[in-house]
């Protein structure tokens, strides 16, 4: 099944305890991008990546890192995360504009 | 500056029609996208608007006017699992990045 995988779905940490959120996707998609939604707010970028070793920042970068070492990967990093960064995050590829994207399920985070 | 207004919410009767509008101001336009979300859910693609006209597909159909900078989604024969938030997003150039709207929230009554 063609699918964006999330992990963790849920997480509660403590500020300043480093952690990652992993992202996989199994569509061969050159395009991913890391979202964080916040009540009426809407969607906003983090961080995408056009292809291996090709990333940039989105709206929101700071204090998140990525990479994408392999195509289908692409985990997001919070070195030091701080309880502003509680939100529910989205993982998302697409191997075209038109197409839209696919998203994974969400990971809701909690920084205490 | 970038911005997406829709309304917050909006209630309809099942079986009715109802049209959500989105409306926008972005420095650049590449495509208009209708995502919608279940609560608690990840987006799921609906349409993608490129040229002005409405594109159909079955009970939901998207408009755009480019030039009025203005987008409506429409969904025909409403069913209670239309319940959703209705997200309008705008790809502003040739890459990948987009826009979001805040969603509209769509309440679907008996």
């Amino acid at each position: 099944e063609a699918q964006v995988t999330q992990n963790p779905r849920y997480l509660i940490t403590v500020t300043g305890k480093k952690l990652t959120v992993t992202c996989s996707q199994n569509m061969n998609h050159e395009y991913m991008s890391w979202y964080r939604q916040d009540p009426g707010l809407g969607l906003r970028q983090i961080y995408y990546s056009m292809n291996v070793e090709v990333t940039d920042k989105g709206d929101v970068p700071e204090g998140y890192k990525v990479s994408r070492k392999e195509k289908r990967n692409f985990p997001l990093i919070l070195e030091s995360p701080s309880p502003n960064q509680t939100s529910l995050y989205f993982c998302a590829s697409s191997p075209d504009r038109s197409y839209g994207y696919t998203f994974g399920s969400g990971t809701r985070l909690t920084v205490v | 500056g970038q911005n997406i207004d829709q309304p917050t919410e909006m209630t309809a009767t099942e079986g009715a029609i109802v049209q959500i509008n989105c409306t926008y101001q972005t420095s650049g336009f590449n495509g208009l996208f209708w995502y919608q979300q279940h609560a608690g859910e990840a987006p799921t693609f609906l349409s993608y608007n490129v040229l002005d006209g409405l594109e159909e597909k079955g009970r939901f159909s998207s408009f755009l006017s480019r030039s009025k900078g203005y987008s409506y989604l429409l969904l025909k024969e409403l069913q209670m699992k239309d319940s959703a938030s209705y997200l309008c997003a705008v790809s502003r150039d040739s890459n990948y990045q987009l826009i979001w709207g805040a969603g509209t929230k769509l309440i679907i009554k008996p």
